[in-house]
């Protein structure tokens, strides 16, 4: 089956920096990639997504880029704001069959005012 | 409000008895999926529905766990003969299941289960 790996699992920065979240997967049929925003005690909450036909998604300050070859993608968050604070998760999915969703492990992004 | 609802949000049970979760999906969503998430860890798939039937279950869900979707609507997952390894949040999440290209999941705020 597919195996997400996520890196880093803590990550701080400063107000106003950027954060980069990456992640890896190892079933190239994969073919759709959300990330979800989860503060503590609370649902995860999809922020962005992108599928694998285009290489670049962005929305506001938050972009995710696709590198199918290396099998990689990774989530930007630039200009960072205190509320950005949370943990992320990335995911990857066969979308023709769209019954499993494979989680990375998650990143605790704290950003320092 | 139209998400998917959990309910009860937290559920204090001890060591051998039963508890029973049940999720309300977003309206006209025909997939439900139920994932458990422990602290530290991403969510882990347990189960999916697409309507009524239930087409996947993971090597996760022992014996003691079931989980139904009798009309297709709500769906309900119970753990029998609870043990302490079972404390976790049990999200359940929901799609469309539209659109060949991507099917993005919702989920709902979760059941936290603590095993005494």
């Amino acid at each position: 089956g597919e195996n997400v790996e996520q890196h880093p699992s803590t990550l701080s920065v400063q107000e106003g920096d950027s954060a980069v979240i990456k992640c890896t997967y190892s079933d190239s049929a994969s073919n759709y990639f959300p990330w979800y925003k989860q503060e503590l005690g609370k649902r995860p909450q999809l922020i962005i997504d992108i599928r694998s036909n285009v290489g670049e998604k962005k929305d506001q300050r938050i972009a995710v880029t696709l590198n199918k070859t290396a099998k990689h993608f990774s989530l930007h968050i630039t200009e960072t704001q205190p509320e950005d604070s949370a943990v992320y998760f990335c995911a990857a999915s066969i979308s023709n069959t769209g019954n499993q969703f494979y989680f990375g492990t998650g990143t605790s992004l704290t950003v320092i005012p | 409000d139209t998400g998917v609802s959990q309910d009860p949000r937290h559920k204090i049970t001890k060591r051998g008895q039963n508890v029973t979760f049940r999720c309300d999906p977003i309206s006209e969503h025909n997939r439900l999926y139920w994932y458990r998430q422990t602290l530290g860890q991403g969510p882990e798939f347990l189960t999916y529905f697409q309507n009524e039937a239930q087409l996947e279950k993971s090597r996760l869900l022992s014996d003691r766990f079931s989980a139904e979707r009798p009309k297709g609507s709500f769906s309900t997952l119970e753990i029998q003969r609870t043990e302490q390894g079972d404390s976790a949040m049990y999200l359940c999440a929901s799609s469309s299941g539209t659109g060949g290209f991507g099917n993005t999941i919702y989920f709902g705020e979760g059941s936290w289960l603590t095993v005494v």
